[in-house]
């Protein structure tokens, strides 16, 4: 079964900087994807960003960037330039491809706190 | 224009009774899926429908019936409320059951039992 660890219950960062939030995965599989979530404090979850696994290039969208290290086995969710909107709970998710249908297997989520 | 929406967005019931929870999305996507999030914040598969037949089941409790008259529409039974159940409930879509595409989520129901 694959399985998904963030190892960061929470961080904290200054509005402007930078900030890395950690996802390892664990799977057998060759084919899989790797999804970021944002779930702010009104609940609903929010897509940021995708990365294939036979995609050479680490995926971007605006100020998400994920850096993808296949060897290591590790998805990490890079947001630049914080600010205080990005305040939320950050879920690492793997689609698990099984017999003609995916699902995805959560991790237990990072709380990120933007400071002014 | 919402994607994929849930009502209602908040219940509250006692133990013991029966309650539904709509699902429904405008994507034109294939496949719907259940989602439930207990209190520690951790999401968990329940159920997914491609084109109304079901395809997952993850060893939810029979009184957990999902039911899919059309393809945009998903909705959620639940017999017998007990208090466990208690969680945030999210529906979400994706445009079909094995692609990479992302799934949309819904906003959610928060379901309180009393």
């Amino acid at each position: 079964a694959q399985k998904i660890t963030q190892t960061q219950p929470g961080m904290f960062v200054q509005e402007k900087e930078a900030v890395t939030l950690d996802c390892t995965y664990d799977t057998s599989d060759q084919s899989y994807g790797l999804f970021w979530y944002k779930q702010p404090s009104s609940g609903e979850m929010i897509f940021l960003i995708y990365q294939g696994s036979y995609d050479e290039q680490n995926a971007t969208e605006g100020r998400y960037s994920l850096n993808f290290q296949k060897a290591r086995k590790s998805a990490n969710l890079v947001i630049s330039a914080s600010q205080l909107g990005d305040s939320a709970m950050y879920f690492c998710a793997m689609r698990e491809l099984l017999t003609g249908f995916q699902k995805l297997v959560f991790g237990t989520g990072t709380r990120l706190l933007v400071s002014p | 224009d919402t994607a994929v929406s849930q009502t209602p967005k908040y219940l509250v019931t006692q133990m013991g009774n029966d309650k539904s929870i709509k699902c429904e999305q405008n994507l034109g996507h294939d496949t719907m899926y259940w989602y439930k999030q207990d209190s520690k914040k951790f999401l968990k598969i329940m159920f997914s429908y491609n084109n109304k037949e079901l395809i997952i089941n993850e060893t939810v409790p029979n009184r957990f019936s999902p039911k899919s008259p059309d393809k945009a529409h998903l909705n959620l039974h639940i017999n017998s409320l007990e208090l466990g159940d208690s969680a945030v409930y999210f529906c979400a879509s994706s445009p079909d059951r094995d692609s990479g595409q992302p799934q949309h989520f819904g906003d959610g129901t928060r379901l309180s039992i009393l």
